[in-house]
């Protein structure tokens, strides 16, 4: 049962423009939310996170949004540049309960072109 | 700061050997975690360490995986005997603690195929 949802596989995006990449999950006791980016061959690498007591969070040009209500959230990355091109994961965790472990989307793959 | 290492990076057994792969986590991480990747998927956590204590193990295939993190730092993930569908890149990672909101710092794994 995938409880962390990225339905997008991959997108492609010219440089300069703006990246949109989408999750969803259906766990409502998911209370903080994480991007990964990863390259080839490397492990994920955190990128930006945010509780789910806030629906944005900024940080310089990435910014992720929190809708609960749709538990739905969103990366954006403006603007897009040619290093950005890898893999995105969302992740999801309950830290409520004091375990922090992650539930993974299944990625979608980010190719800006030059 | 050294980030987390895995060994080895590549892996490559016949069904129902047995392989042991080794962590080190980031120094002073008090948290460290072994994930399963399979190809097309997200990772899936195995195991979680708090110290040298389970966490949580709820999705381990204990019948044939085992993990250890003897004296609270380094750590083994174990399978023996390994299928074919145990094919997958397995992560490390190492968190600051698991009680309160911390990234995870992942190693950058090690990739199994199994024949």
């Amino acid at each position: 049962d995938q409880q962390v949802k990225q339905n997008s596989p991959s997108l492609s995006v010219q440089e300069g423009r703006i990246s949109i990449l989408n999750c969803d999950y259906t766990n409502s006791m998911f209370d903080y939310f994480l991007w990964y980016k990863k390259y080839p061959a490397e492990g994920p690498t955190f990128l930006i996170s945010i509780s789910s007591i806030k629906d944005k969070n900024e940080d310089g040009r990435f910014t992720v949004f929190l809708n609960k209500s749709a538990k739905h959230l969103s990366l954006h990355i403006v603007p897009s540049q040619p290093g950005d091109s890898a893999v995105y994961f969302c992740a999801a965790s309950t830290v409520q309960t004091g375990a922090n472990n992650l539930f993974f989307g299944t990625g979608t793959r980010l190719t800006v072109i030059p | 700061e050294a980030g987390v290492a895995q060994s080895p990076r590549y892996k490559i057994i016949e069904k129902r050997q047995s392989v042991a792969f080794w962590c080190n986590p980031i120094s002073g991480h008090a948290t460290l975690y072994w994930y399963q990747q399979i190809l097309g998927q997200g990772p899936k956590l195995l195991i979680q360490f708090q110290n040298n204590g389970v966490v949580d193990d709820s999705q381990l295939p204990k019948d044939r995986f085992s993990a250890e993190r003897l004296k609270g730092v380094d750590s083994t993930l174990k399978i023996q005997p390994a299928k074919l569908e145990d094919s997958a890149v397995y992560l490390c990672a190492s968190s600051l603690d698991s009680l309160v909101p911390h990234e995870q710092f992942f190693g950058p794994g090690t990739r199994l195929t199994v024949l």
